[in-house]
């Protein structure tokens, strides 16, 4: 099965503080993505990465950097973290070589709250 | 650009009673259509996935969805809810066209499904 983890599921940081979410997926994914989920809002995608180094924007990047530097890892970094940021952030994983290859595979997620 | 509308963000039904969570899409290419389900603080789960074939295509836990093309949806049912579907659903739609961005999926808002004892 795969496996996709997330550092943290809970966590609790200050305005202005520089947060760094990880992901792990241990299945050689190509394709990594980061999703923030709010209520009646759904997953919006933050950034995504095809590849080690690369990555493009998603929908809502402002705010948000990303770093893959290695196939299994994609970290979500907050420069400064504010109050709006508080949400769900979902990693997921997929791969063009899987039996589907548009099939995405998720973290637990982190709650992450900005005070 | 592919677009997914989930119709009812919060859908209530009694135990045992049919469950019906609606799911329409826009794509302008034969898409790849997917159903996630969500248990409260936890990731999301494949339940079915819809890519080439048949149309009814049968998931976990008793669940089903049919593609219908002329309809541009793929609604999921369940014939009995059972307490432990409480939970909440999205569709999820790629198509398979090429291109820089083939492989991401746009998300619907979510159904909220609430069972009743």
């Amino acid at each position: 099965d795969v496996k996709v983890t997330q550092s943290s599921r809970y966590l609790v940081k200050r305005t202005g503080e520089k947060v760094f979410l990880e992901c792990v997926q241990d299945m050689d994914h190509e394709n990594m993505f980061w999703y923030r989920q709010d209520p009646g809002l759904g997953l919006r995608l933050i950034y995504f990465s095809y590849d080690v180094k690369m990555k493009e924007k998603g929908d809502i990047p402002e705010g948000y950097s990303v770093s893959r530097e290695k196939k299994e890892r994609f970290s979500l970094i907050l420069e400064s973290a504010s109050t709006n940021q508080t949400s769900m952030y979902l990693c997921a994983s997929s791969s063009l070589f899987q039996a589907t290859p548009y099939e995405q595979y998720f973290g637990p997620g982190t709650r992450l709250t900005v005070t | 650009a592919q677009s997914v509308t989930q119709l009812g963000s919060h859908v209530s039904v009694s135990e045992g009673a049919l469950v019906l969570l609606r799911c329409n899409y826009s794509s302008s290419v034969p898409p790849y259509l997917f159903w996630y389900v969500q248990y409260p603080n936890q990731g999301l789960q494949l339940l079915l996935k819809y890519t080439t074939g048949a149309t009814l295509v049968k998931g976990i836990n008793g669940f089903e969805a049919e593609f219908k093309k002329s309809e541009t949806s793929f609604h999921l049912t369940k014939p009995s809810a059972h307490m432990s579907d409480a939970a909440e659903y999205f569709c999820a739609v790629r198509a398979p066209n090429s291109g820089g961005s083939n492989y991401k999926l746009t998300f619907g808002k979510g159904t909220l499904l609430t069972v009743n004892p």
